[in-house]
C-alpha cells in the first residue's frame, strides 16, 4: 500500500494567517493527490484535486501544488471557517489510502 | 444536485453482518465507481472498495475476504455487507462518488453524511 505521510498532525494558527500542511507518498504517484476539509461530525469535503485543480465552490485562498511524492495544501489567509481537519488522499494505486489528517485549531 | 444516503443498522452483533445502502439521488448511478469508506471514532479515514454500476469491484485487501459490494441501477442504489464483524469494524460508514478527471487521476466529490456502525454485544 502507499503510505500517506501529512505534517504536522495538528497546528494552531490565527484568523488571517496563512497556513501550509504537507503531505509526502511512500512513492511516486504523479498529481493523483487530493485534499478533503473535515469538520466534527460532517463528511469531507472535497477542495483541491489532481494536486492544484480548486474544486468548484471552494474560496481560492485554498491551493495545492507538488507532484511525485511531495505536496502541498496552502491556505493563504485563515478564516474563522476553516478550522477543521485535512486529509490528503491518492487514488494513483488501490487500495486508495488517505493522510493521518492535520488538525488546523484556532490560536 | 447529485445527493447520497447511506442507510442500514446502527448496531450490529460481533460475528455477524453489517449491512449498508446507499441511495443516489439526483443523478444516475450510470458510468461512475461507487464506494464505500469508513473512519473509526477519532481515527482516520480509511477505503473500503468501490462497485463501478456495471457491477466490477475492486475491494481493499485488508477487508477483500469479508466483503461484498452489489449494484441496484434500476433503484439507483448500492451496497456493502461485511461479514464476521468484530469491535474493530466500529465506524462511520460513507459512500461517494468517485469523478475522473480527464486528465486520469479521480477524487471523490460527492459524499453520504455517514451513518454510524456501533459493533456490540
Amino acid at each position: 500500500d502507499i503510505q500517506m505521510t501529512q505534517s504536522p498532525s495538528s497546528l494552531s494558527a490565527s484568523v488571517g494567517d496563512r497556513v501550509t500542511i504537507t503531505c509526502r507518498a511512500s512513492q511516486s504517484i504523479s498529481n493523483y493527490l487530493n485534499w478533503y476539509q473535515q469538520k466534527s461530525g460532517k463528511a469531507p469535503k472535497l477542495l483541491i484535486y489532481t494536486a492544484f485543480s480548486l474544486q468548484s465552490g471552494v474560496p481560492s485562498r485554498f491551493s495545492g501544488s507538488g507532484s511525485g511524492t511531495d505536496f502541498t495544501l496552502t491556505i493563504s489567509s485563515l478564516q474563522p471557517e476553516d478550522f477543521a481537519t485535512y486529509y490528503c488522499q491518492q487514488t494513483h494505486t488501490t487500495p486508495w489510502t488517505f493522510g493521518q489528517g492535520t488538525t488546523v485549531e484556532i490560536k | 444536485q447529485v445527493q447520497l444516503q447511506e442507510s442500514g443498522p446502527g448496531l450490529v452483533k460481533p460475528s455477524e453482518t453489517l449491512s449498508l445502502t446507499c441511495t443516489v439521488s439526483g443523478g444516475s448511478i450510470t458510468n461512475y465507481y461507487w464506494n464505500w469508506i469508513r473512519q473509526p471514532p477519532g481515527k482516520e479515514l480509511e477505503w473500503i472498495g468501490y462497485i463501478y454500476y456495471s457491477g466490477s469491484t475492486n475491494y481493499n485487501p485488508s477487508l477483500k475476504s469479508r466483503i461484498t459490494m452489489s449494484v441496484d441501477t434500476s433503484k439507483n442504489q448500492f451496497s456493502l455487507k461485511l461479514s464476521s464483524v468484530t469491535t474493530a469494524d466500529t465506524a462511520v460508514y460513507y459512500c461517494a462518488r468517485l469523478t475522473i478527471d480527464i486528465s486520469g487521476p479521480g477524487y471523490f466529490n460527492y459524499w453520504g453524511q455517514g451513518t454510524l456502525v456501533t459493533v456490540s454485544s
